[in-house]
């Protein structure tokens, strides 16, 4: 069975960094792709990027480009999503998604991390 | 960049039925296997419901369908029930590089 499990709730202040991850197991992780989705408080969904753990290629949204950093640990088959200088705007629940290879949909999510960036 | 317009709320009541819109300003959507949807439930993970437009992936239930017109997807809830309450989103691929666009959401209340 395929399960994304996430990293528990974080609590930051401005300017802080943050590293959350979301460990996979039920299934080959280096065949796949892995996203990364913020809901923003009483908003919708935004796609950030994914992440191939083959090869480790990265494709961010434009609007996350350059804000956040997607990588992935094959050892121990975990993804990360990371900020080296939190925002009070970075306020949101993150989740992580498996992606199939040839497919269009993301089939397995995570519970999500909730982000809590406040001084 | 593709936009995907979603209702903001819909509802009925148990046993009816009813259905949300997702029109996209791309031909994406009118692209029929690139539609997926999603539910989310607080305190849940988001469930996936839908894909390709209008299949389901094992264990969805059967009153879950999905359909297409023109620029338009759309998702029907038959025979609702109090659990079906819950925020639903259209995804739709765009490209390898954008990746995907959600739509805003529609959060659905069964009375």
């Amino acid at each position: 069975e395929v399960q994304l499990g996430q990293s528990g709730a974080e609590v930051k202040k401005p300017g802080e960094s943050l590293k959350i991850s979301c460990k996979f197991s039920g299934y080959s992780f280096t065949d796949d792709w892995i996203g990364w989705v913020r809901q923003l408080p009483g908003k919708g969904l935004e796609w950030m990027g994914i992440i191939y753990p083959g090869d480790s290629e990265t494709r961010y949204s434009p609007s996350f480009q350059g804000q956040v950093t997607i990588s992935v640990d094959k050892s121990i088959t975990t993804a990360y999503l990371q900020w080296s200088s939190l925002k009070a705007s970075d306020t949101a629940m993150y989740y992580c998604a498996r992606w199939r290879s040839g497919t269009t949909w993301l089939d397995y999510w995570g519970q999500g991390t909730l982000v809590t960036v406040s001084s | 960049q593709s936009a995907l317009t979603q209702p903001a709320s819909v509802s009925g009541s148990p046993g009816q039925s009813i259905t949300i819109s997702c029109t996209g300003t791309s031909s994406a959507v009118g692209t029929y296997n690139l539609v997926s949807w999603y539910q989310l439930h607080p305190g849940k993970a988001p469930k996936l419901m839908i894909y390709e437009g209008s299949k389901r992936p094992s264990g969805v239930s059967n009153r879950f369908s999905g359909s297409k017109s023109g620029n338009t997807a759309s998702l029907t809830i038959s025979g609702l029930q109090a659990e079906d309450e819950a925020d639903y989103y259209c995804c739709c691929y765009i490209s390898s590089v954008i990746h995907v666009v959600f739509g805003g959401g529609t959060k659905l209340t069964v009375l």
